[in-house]
């Protein structure tokens, strides 16, 4: 019973280094997003994608990149890490329409951008 | 502008004491409406949901919401709190206005006094 599934748990940058944030899901869901969590500001939508080979932007999308080539698969990549990108990541997954479902959380990925 | 507001950053009741947490929204018609619960160090679980019908709502772990459309509010109740319901609380307003969204509240963090 994986569910969703993110690695790393946490993970320590220096200012302009490059990472990938994983996720994968095994409910065979469409929709899938990533998150991050701020204290004070709730979960901002970064990414999210519908289906396989298409994504499209959240509400604070600058500094990172997505793809989806696979249903199960949808990572997170930084491209050059800021210190404001220290947050909480969380990756989720639907079956249903993004604000009308279900979303299925993975655990977090805590990142420290130094 | 269009939000989903948890007046109460953070709320302590003793083990036993019934519980209600406040969230109003400002979107116009009558979106679907979430409440989600993190404990410490995992990702959010769906509590209950509403986008029709009966406005009060039974969810798990013996939570229950009432949509108040006349005060865009959907306040999440427990009737005796377990040492086990600590956590931080969100309400997540989706489907605004038609469309493909959801929006988080900042959360609310449930401290149980034994």
């Amino acid at each position: 019973n994986a569910g969703v599934t993110q690695t790393p748990k946490f993970q320590v940058l220096k200012t302009g280094q490059s990472m990938t944030l994983q996720c994968a899901q095994d409910m065979n869901h469409e929709y899938m997003s990533w998150y991050r969590q701020d204290p004070g500001m709730g979960l901002r939508l970064i990414h999210y994608s519908v289906g396989a080979g298409i994504t499209d932007q959240g509400e604070v999308p600058n500094g990172y990149n997505v793809s989806r080539s696979t249903t199960e698969d949808f990572p997170l990549r930084l491209l050059s890490a800021a210190p404001s990108q220290t947050s909480v990541y969380f990756c989720a997954s639907s079956y249903e329409g993004y604000g009308t479902g279900e979303l299925f959380f993975g655990e977090g990925s805590r990142l420290t951008v130094l | 502008a269009q939000s989903v507001t948890q007046p109460d950053i953070h709320i302590t009741v003793s083990e036993g004491a019934s519980l209600e947490l406040r969230c109003n929204y400002s979107y116009g018609a009558t979106p679907y409406l979430f409440w989600y619960v993190q404990s410490p160090g995992q990702g959010l679980q769906l509590l209950l949901k509403y986008f029709s019908g009966d406005t009060l709502v039974q969810g798990i772990k013996g939570f229950e919401a009432e949509f108040k459309r006349s005060q865009s509010s959907f306040n999440l109740r427990k009737p005796s709190v377990h040492w086990s319901d600590a956590a931080e609380y969100f309400c997540a307003v989706g489907r605004i206005q038609g469309a493909q969204k959801l929006v988080f509240g900042q959360g609310t963090r449930l401290t149980i006094n034994p």
